[in-house]
């Protein structure tokens, strides 16, 4: 059964970057027809999709957040990984990573990870 | 850029039946749009319960279905449960590649 887990820094300073990883197990990450996504959750609010990659390297994002999201793949650790730049106090949030396929932006999912931007 | 929409909040009485809707700020919602819901309590994350407008996530009772209703995605809850008291999101394909959530339905049981 496939497990996703978050990892990285919950304090960001504003301007700079955010860095998280997913690693998967249970299962490899280059098996299968899969996606493997970011999205996150401000405070009380709901869910934004971040972006998707797929185990080739082809990427989509959010329109809205693409000039400063870059999310990326290592196979080898069974890992992706997200970074997003020039962060202010509005990228605070819980940050999911998740397995998606050509239906859904999500099937599993990761508990989540909180960040907080702030100086 | 076009809105999701959802009820903000909506409630239902213990084994009653409930459907909640997403739609779109401009244009109906069709098969085409891949609606997924999901389910979440507080400081968990989301649960996925259907995907492709009606297909229900593995272990996913059948109290809970999906469809196209008029021209929006909808979510049918059946004999409600005091533990369906939840988040409901649906979320939609956008096209190139693209997803958008919308806003979440709280949803009361009582």
């Amino acid at each position: 059964q496939v497990q996703l887990q978050e990892s990285g820094p919950g304090l960001v300073k504003p301007s700079q970057t955010l860095s998280l990883t997913c690693t998967v197990s249970g299962g490899s990450i280059s098996s299968g027809s899969y996606y493997w996504s970011w999205i996150r959750q401000p405070a009380g609010k709901g869910l934004e999709w971040i972006g998707r990659i797929y185990t080739s390297g082809s990427t989509n994002y959010n329109p809205s957040l693409k000039s400063r999201v870059t999310i990326s793949v290592d196979t080898s650790k069974n890992q992706f990984s997200l970074k997003l730049s020039s962060v202010t106090a509005a990228d605070t949030a819980v940050y999911y990573c998740a397995r998606a396929g050509i239906s859904s932006p999500g099937d599993v999912w990761g508990q989540g990870t909180t960040v907080t931007v702030s100086s | 850029q076009t809105v999701v929409t959802q009820e903000p909040s909506f409630s239902v009485s213990p084994g009653g039946t409930v459907t909640l809707t997403c739609g779109l700020s401009s244009g109906s919602v069709s098969t085409s749009y891949y609606p997924s819901w999901y389910q979440q309590t507080p400081g968990q994350a989301p649960r996925t319960l259907i995907y492709s407008t009606n297909t229900r996530s593995s272990g996913v009772p059948d109290r809970f279905s999906g469809s196209i209703l008029g021209n929006k995605a909808a979510l049918t809850i059946t004999g409600a449960q005091a533990d369906d008291e939840s988040d409901y999101y649906c979320v939609l394909y956008m096209g190139s590649g693209n997803w958008v959530f919308g806003g979440g339905t709280k949803l009361t049981v009582l």
